[in-house]
């Protein structure tokens, strides 16, 4: 089975622009949840799509969105890029909610 | 908030020495789930404990699930070069309600080995 796949791996935007990040899970999990990672913070939790619906949030404000569409697939979008929001996006993909998450390689976001 | 806290953040070995990361919460877990990440990867799954004081083992690791479902632990016995890297847990806990949980990640340990 082939594993998480996450593009970009690397990207460098500037603070005000928008970036669009992409996620495809392994095959046959619909769960996909998003993760913004950063040395001062961890492992932080964005959000968790099944099925095409939003079913969970974490604390981050409106500028960041996602989406999952009808294959899986998923995207995260962030708008208005601060300097802050330099990290490394991960996103992880599971059959089920509760259940182990298999992560993908990771977005390394530069904002400057 | 709901949080798992990990001690020690830190931790630096003699090859050949054990080492434990310990979790905590401040609620009871249905389960919690540890994971590896090594430097410049991503976490991967290790295990899961379901029931209360469970263990678990896997070669040189051992893994606990505390009798009130509140804390864990991972020792590893004999550290070699191959274990360094950072060591998460992560129990579902829940936020909105309505049965619906995230995986709450605690902030690590960062376990350095010296040959």
């Amino acid at each position: 089975k082939a594993g998480v796949t996450q593009t970009p791996r690397y990207l460098i935007k500037t603070r005000g622009q928008q970036v669009t990040l992409s996620c495809s899970p392994i095959s046959g999990h619909r769960s996909v949840s998003w993760y913004q990672q950063t040395p001062g913070q961890g492992l932080q939790f964005l959000f968790e799509y099944f099925s095409e619906t939003q079913r969970n949030k974490g604390n981050f404000p409106g500028r960041f969105s996602g989406r999952q569409f009808s294959n899986s697939r998923s995207e995260m979008n962030v708008s208005t890029l601060e300097l802050g929001d330099s990290a490394l996006y991960l996103c992880a993909s599971s059959s089920g909610q509760l259940d182990e998450q298999y992560f993908g390689p990771g977005t390394r976001l530069t904002v400057t | 908030g709901q949080q798992v806290m990990q001690i020690p953040q830190y931790q630096h070995v003699q090859e050949g020495e054990d080492f434990t990361t310990y979790c905590n919460s401040s609620t009871t877990l249905s389960n919690i789930q540890w994971y590896k990440q090594r430097p410049g990867g991503h976490p991967v799954f290790l295990i899961q404990l379901v029931k209360s004081g469970e263990v678990k083992k896997q070669k040189r690791l051992t893994f606990q699930f505390g009798e009130a479902k509140k804390n864990s632990s991972l020792h590893i016995t004999a550290t070699q070069t191959t274990d360094v890297g950072t060591y998460f847990c992560a129990g579902p806990k829940s936020h909105s309600g309505a049965g619906s949980y995230q995986l709450t990640f605690g902030k690590g340990t960062k376990l350095s080995v010296i040959p």
